[in-house]
């Protein structure tokens, strides 16, 4: 069975141009996860879909960060204008069910570098 | 809120010898308690978990963490590691019945032959 998915594994841009990341879940998994580990700092929370809906997006840091998860499967989590504070590496997870004991399965995360 | 301390960023150790990784949590409300390891270039994994009963949890490659509730502590031991055990480990809690995962800084364990 494939893992969680990641796209791409590294991005390098410029600060004031776009960045999509990809997450393809483990199939079957309605809940899917973004979180942000800037340098050296603990793993934060973005946010979290259950199928194509948005659960809880009180991680996401301000407006130029927008995330979707169209049909419920896939997710892209899209950032216009990328500045030099973005930088960091973005983790993907999903899982079963929301309980809270369920294990979220992660992906192998992409390491975005504004510059 | 919940917030998760992991004492120390790196960790140094021979092979061979014990170690062990430390994290404090805080929480008003009860919690499942979770100790994750990054191998380089590697996505996140689940060493173990605490969810309920025994307060001592093993995991296959003999790691084990204990749930202390007094001490709102939860830290991972091993008594003789290995070179492959060099990774970085995160250790995490979830309000029980809830989503969101609150990660530490991560410690660093670095195991020199």
């Amino acid at each position: 069975e494939a893992g969680v998915t990641q796209f791409p594994s590294h991005s390098v841009i410029e600060k004031g141009q776009t960045v999509t990341l990809r997450c393809d879940p483990i199939s079957g998994h309605d809940n899917l996860y973004w979180y942000r580990r800037v340098m050296g700092k603990e793993i934060k929370f973005l946010l979290h879909f259950v199928k194509e809906s948005k659960q809880d997006e009180s991680g996401m840091p301000n407006n130029r960060f927008l995330a979707e998860r169209t049909g419920g499967t896939y997710s892209t989590l899209k950032v216009q204008p990328a500045e030099l504070e973005d930088s960091g590496v973005y983790f993907c997870a999903s899982s079963q069910d929301w309980a809270g004991g369920s294990e979220a399965f992660f992906g192998q995360g992409t390491r975005l570098t504004v510059v | 809120a919940q917030s998760v301390t992991q004492l120390d960023s790196q960790v140094p150790v021979f092979e061979e010898a014990p170690v062990e990784l430390r994290c404090n949590y805080s929480s008003s409300v009860s919690v499942y308690l979770f100790w994750y390891v990054q191998y380089p270039n590697q996505g996140l994994q689940l060493l173990l978990k605490y969810l309920s009963g025994s307060t001592l949890v093993k995991s296959i490659n003999g790691f084990e963490a204990e749930f202390n509730k007094s001490q709102t502590s939860f830290h991972l031991r091993k008594p003789s590691v290995h070179i492959s055990d060099t990774a970085e480990y995160f250790c995490a809690v979830k309000v029980t019945g809830g989503f969101k995962t609150i990660f530490g800084a991560g410690t660093r364990l670095f195991v020199k032959a």
